[in-house]
């Protein structure tokens, strides 16, 4: 168990609807990305958030946004959902600001099917 | 654009061997190497490499990194059933990290 909690676990959807994926980092970590896991694309980076403010920028669609929130939490935001966002999303957290630098702990997952 | 690459894609071998992953990367203003390790679920961090010819070892998996070949191996000795998983390689640059999509190791009892 990293200390990371992702909810849901799992997410069935329609096309064209909106979804939010709630991550809570490790206690004390500031920073949190977001990842995205396809079968035919691996593991993608999406966004980190750094103590309430974003950090840097993955393969990010516009139709995503992602915010973090004084008490740490994160929240991924899906719309306009298409069947090739159905993925694995992960969120991870680290203490510090720079990726490079610092492993990073992985959630559990929640895993979005688009229908 | 920034790329990594794992080989092999998958790899079977018996309890008992050693085995040795590969991950090659081009990546514009390289920072540091991570590997991963990614059973059912989520990956969970293995090692962090900054430095050329520095080994990095932990118990039974050791991995080293070549900055002037670009490339990274992870070596795996004694391997046991618990070893089995996907193996990620993800270099930071460029303000993000790129994951290689992986090698499947399989360990037969």
């Amino acid at each position: 168990d990293s200390g990371v909690t992702q909810t849901p676990k799992h997410l069935i959807t329609a096309t064209g609807q909106r979804v939010t994926l709630r991550c809570s980092p490790r206690s004390g970590d500031l920073s949190v990305y977001w990842y995205q896991q396809s079968l035919d694309q691996g593991l993608q980076f999406l966004i980190q958030y750094y103590n309430g403010e974003e950090r840097a920028k993955g393969n990010i669609l516009e139709r995503f946004s992602a915010q973090q929130f004084p008490d740490l939490h994160s929240e991924l935001n899906l719309s306009s959902l298409e069947l090739g966002d159905s993925a694995l999303y992960f969120c991870a957290s680290s203490p510090n600001r720079g990726i490079s630098y610092n492993e990073q702990f992985f959630g559990p997952g929640t895993r979005l099917t688009v229908l | 654009e920034d790329k990594v690459v794992q080989s092999p894609l998958s790899l079977v071998v018996h309890e008992g061997d050693t085995v040795t992953l590969n991950c090659s990367y081009e990546v514009t203003n390289f920072r540091s190497l991570l590997w991963y390790k990614q059973e059912k679920k989520a990956p969970t961090f293995l090692f962090m490499l900054t430095s050329s010819g520095i080994e990095k070892k932990s118990g039974r998996l050791s991995s080293i990194l070549d900055k002037k070949e670009l490339f990274s191996i992870l070596n795996i000795t004694a391997t046991q059933t618990g070893d089995s998983a996907v193996y990620l390689c993800a270099v930071f640059g460029n303000e993000k990290l790129t994951f290689g999509t992986g090698t499947r190791l399989t360990i037969i009892p």
